[in-house]
């Protein structure tokens, strides 16, 4: 079993709708979640953080995190073709400082 | 925000050659950063975590004599390639971690190594 599970896509939305990006974890230690958006051929880039249960908004975009069902996801309201990319789901192992990804998730935002 | 930088951001060299790779975070201090490596159309690949003012701790299959990390001071680190091979090239991409207690890394924009 994968340490991070996630669809790997593609998931194809329309644009304007919602995007709903689902990721599931193994470790119950785990504390510390994150969300990256990776174009293609460029680096990682930092979306969101969550840390509780429960949801966290920044603008269009909601990571809603539920430790008891080791379930974190990410919504993208008013999808935009800007959008169109991988997503990496990851989560921070506190005893050695790494971040465990999952395989992410390519999401096409039709216009 | 946080802010990685890299240089070079492309380099093309010959076969054989070592190629060096900075990292900076440039607003926070790091003590650990990170390097991987991505080849097209796959997942990032941890390559080693890389600590000031010591060694860096490589990930299994990556050999630390090929690919060479230091970490002198809390904002800089490098990665040398040593006697680069075709099969070295690849994006290769840092990460400086921040923060205490709610840790994140932060993504340099990488380095695409070409060898011929």
């Amino acid at each position: 079993q994968k340490e991070v599970e996630q669809n790997s896509g593609p998931l194809s939305v329309p644009e304007g709708a919602i995007a709903s990006l689902n990721c599931t974890y193994s470790d119950r230690g785990s504390q510390s979640f994150f969300w990256y958006r990776q174009y293609s051929g460029k680096s990682p880039e930092l979306i969101m953080s969550i840390y509780s249960n429960g949801d966290k908004e920044d603008g269009r975009f909601t990571a809603q995190l539920n430790k008891a069902s080791q379930y974190v996801s990410l919504l993208i309201r008013d999808s935009q073709p800007s959008d169109s990319a991988t997503y990496l789901c990851a989560f921070h192992r506190g005893a050695t400082n790494k971040l465990i990804f999952g395989t992410g998730t390519l999401l096409a935002v039709q216009p | 925000g946080a802010v990685v930088s890299q240089h070079p951001s492309w380099v093309i060299c010959k076969s054989g050659t070592s190629v060096k790779i900075e990292c900076r975070s440039l607003d926070f201090q790091a003590t650990t950063m990170f390097w991987y490596r991505q080849f097209p159309k796959q997942s990032l690949m941890l390559m080693a975590t890389s600590n000031e003012g010591s060694k860096a701790t490589y990930e299994q299959g990556v050999e630390k004599d090929k690919f060479l990390i230091n970490h002198a001071s809390l904002t800089l680190s490098t990665l040398t390639v040593t006697s680069a091979h075709p099969e070295d090239s690849s994006f290769y991409i840092c990460s400086a971690l921040r923060g205490q207690g709610k840790e994140t890394q932060y993504f340099g924009p990488g380095t695409r190594l070409l060898v011929l």
